[in-house]
């Protein structure tokens, strides 16, 4: 499976846009890039997923360029709420469903 | 719809006692995953099963077993429970797609298992 890197904590202010990027040098033809969100003391939750250019649902949006060594989640001004930590991975589900250590966002008032 | 549903939510054990963690889904999933996540760190998965009585070892499975005699449920057990298996566990299950990637995991609410 590719192994990802994440930053290991972000800091942000409620209202603005936040960036999390996860480079993926090894990603192989067939592997899907998900993000997930964990809220303390909760299991993960899907945010979204993609396999290439852009994603967009109701949460987030996904960048994903032509070359796919590396993806972006993007979440449009967020809030207080949106303190977690964010998961990136690479690969298919057939496969061990791997977790790095994921980004800890701290939104600020 | 339940989802992915763990039981117990919260267990102690003394250091060498046994148990048994289930994990329940009614998606009708092919996969489940068995992780524990430790204070502040990632989910570590443990084992892993692609289907009705398969299973396979992920990153740390040493002290545990598991068994997955129904599509529907996926058993995590320790054997003679040690401290250091003092964790939060989390339950998962996704469905099966061609070509094996493309769909989301849904987990559980997990299990606080403290070993005194």
């Amino acid at each position: 499976l590719a192994k990802t890197t994440q930053p290991i904590s972000m800091d942000s202010y409620e209202g603005q846009e936040v960036n999390i990027t996860c480079s993926h040098n090894n990603i192989a033809t067939n592997d899907y890039i998900t993000w997930y969100q964990q809220f303390p003391s909760q299991g993960p939750r899907f945010i979204i997923q993609g396999y290439k250019t852009k994603v967009t649902n109701e949460v987030a949006s996904l960048f994903i360029p032509a070359d796919r060594k590396s993806s972006t989640l993007s979440l449009p001004r967020v809030s207080l709420s949106d303190t977690a930590v964010y998961y990136c991975l690479v690969g298919a589900l057939r496969n061990k469903l791997i977790f790095g250590a994921g980004t800890r966002l701290a939104v600020h008032p | 719809n339940a989802g992915v549903t763990q039981t117990p939510k919260f267990r102690v054990l003394k250091t060498g006692q046994s148990m048994t963690l289930l994990c329940a889904q009614d998606m009708n999933h092919e996969y489940m995953y068995w992780y524990r996540q430790d204070p502040g760190m990632g989910l570590r998965l443990i084992h892993y099963s692609v289907g009705e009585g398969t299973t396979a070892k992920g990153e740390v499975p040493d002290g545990y077993n598991v068994s997955r005699l129904k599509k529907q449920n996926f058993l995590l057990g320790l054997e003679s429970a040690a401290p250091s298996q003092t964790s939060v566990y989390f339950c998962a299950s996704s469905r099966h797609t061609e070509g094996g990637g493309g769909t989301e995991a849904f987990f559980g609410q997990g299990t606080r298992l403290t070993v005194v």
